[in-house]
């Protein structure tokens, strides 16, 4: 079964400055993707960011980047020029490639609850 | 805004009680899952349809049911509430219900809908 881990429960940055998020996961699969969705205080799940894990190139979004580490099983994110907006749970959440139409459910990890302070 | 739409907002009911949420997937979308939120379980998926059938069960109560009709909106039925089943439901769509693109496969949530258990 995969995990997903999100071993930061909460972080602090200030304004315009850069914070990195991290998130490790568990799994036998080759074939996934991996996201970040951030939860603001309005409770909306909004996708940040995703990946593939066939793509050995980092995702970028904007301020939004990750580190994709195959080999070691880790995905952060880095925000850049953070900003007030930015305050909210962030998620890192797995799905493995259905092939043959099998189902793609999202694994979480506990989440990460960034404030920005000005 | 997601494209993604669920009614009611917000639930109350009392115990024992029987409720109904809506749930809308972005135009074009085939596919809608149902997530839980809540404080002691996290973010756990529930069920899929994919084209009105259903595709994959994760952590559903037997009390717990859904459908998606032909016009692809889905309906989740929760019956015999319980406290503990005051949580946050998120609905989320995407394209194909997996095996496609990352861009294809990715989901996209609603606003949620609380429901409280009293």
């Amino acid at each position: 079964a995969q995990t997903v881990t999100q071993s930061q429960p909460e972080m602090s940055v200030q304004e315009a400055e850069t914070v990195t998020l991290s998130c490790t996961y568990d799994t036998s699969e080759s074939n996934y993707y991996l996201f970040w969705y951030k939860q603001p205080p309005s409770r909306q799940m909004i996708l940040v960011i995703r990946q593939e894990a066939y793509k050995q190139q980092n995702a970028t979004e904007n301020r939004f980047s990750v580190n994709f580490q195959k080999a070691a099983k880790s995905f952060s994110l880095k925000i850049s020029d953070s900003q007030l907006g930015d305050t909210a749970m962030y998620f890192c959440a797995f799905m493995k490639h259905g092939y043959g139409g099998a189902t793609n459910k999202l694994i979480f990890g506990t989440g990460t609850l960034l404030a920005v302070q000005p | 805004d997601s494209g993604v739409t669920q009614t009611p907002k917000h639930l109350i009911t009392a115990t024992g009680q029987r409720v109904t949420l809506r749930c809308s997937p972005r135009s074009g979308d085939l596919s809608v899952y149902w997530y839980q939120q809540s404080l002691d379980q996290g973010l756990q998926f529930l069920i899929q349809y994919y084209n009105g059938e259903e595709r994959a069960k994760g952590n559903i109560l037997e009390r717990f049911s859904a459908q998606q009709f032909p016009d692809l909106h889905s309906e989740l039925n929760l019956s015999s509430l319980e406290l503990g089943d005051s949580a946050l439901y998120f609905c989320a769509s995407s394209v194909a219900p997996g095996g496609g693109t990352s861009i294809t496969d990715t989901q996209y949530f609603g606003p949620g809908t609380r429901l409280t258990v009293l």
